[in-house]
């Protein structure tokens, strides 16, 4: 167990349904992150806040994909109108701003399967 | 574009073997390399991480290798113990603390 939580571990809809993922990272972590992973790959970078600020989204998070970290503690992934292409683990990382490294810490992540 | 690769999507060993995972990264301007460890179910489990100023450095039965020269990365484990299964990525950063994954490799330890 890292410290990071994600809830709920596993989330199954319909397509076209909304879904919405929880993350809470180590208490002292000032940067938290979101990836997203299919079966077989690596992470693949979302998105990621500083506080409660979002510092960078990737191309992957579509017009559908929204995060916000609002007090800079816990962190909300939500996905309108699912797809079926949707479907994968999405991980939840969370790290202390400052030098020597930024070492990420992972949750258990979020499956969601989308029918 | 950026990518990290692995040569060998799965490793059998035999416990109490050393095993050796490799991994390419194209990106000269990463400066940052972190090997995790996914068992099934979870997530990536930090491992050991090496600066693009080392070469080598070492864990608690792990060694890091790195050659910038060639843009290789290798993950060493010794004495490889059942417990040690897992799939095994490398990942890099380029000052941007966006991490930049591999597809993984699959270590099966057997007895």
């Amino acid at each position: 167990d890292t410290g990071v939580s994600q809830d709920p571990r596993h989330k199954i809809t319909k397509r076209g349904q909304n879904v919405t993922f929880r993350c809470d990272p180590i208490s002292e972590h000032n940067r938290l992150y979101w990836y997203r992973q299919t079966l077989g790959q690596g992470p693949e970078f979302l998105t990621y806040f500083q506080n409660e600020a979002q510092l960078e989204k990737s191309r992957l998070l579509s017009d559908r994909f929204s995060a916000e970290r609002p007090k800079g503690s816990f962190s909300t992934l939500e996905i309108q109108r699912t797809e079926q292409g949707d479907s994968a683990m999405y991980l939840c990382a969370s790290s202390f701003k400052g030098p020597p490294v930024n070492e990420q810490f992972f949750g258990p992540g979020t499956r969601l399967t989308v029918l | 574009g950026e990518s990290v690769g692995l040569h060998l999507p799965t490793l059998s060993v035999q416990e109490g073997d050393n095993s050796i995972i490799n991994c390419a990264y194209s990106n000269s301007a990463s400066d940052y390399f972190i090997w995790y460890k996914q068992e099934s179910g979870k997530g990536p489990q930090f491992i050991i991480d090496i600066r693009s100023n080392m070469d080598k450095r070492q864990g608690q039965r792990v060694t890091v290798l790195l050659n910038k020269t060639v843009k290789h990365l290798s993950l060493q484990i010794a004495a490889t113990q059942p417990g040690d299964s897992a799939v095994y990525f490398c990942a890099e950063n380029m000052n941007t603390d966006k991490l930049i994954f591999g597809t993984g490799t699959r270590l099966q330890v057997f007895p």
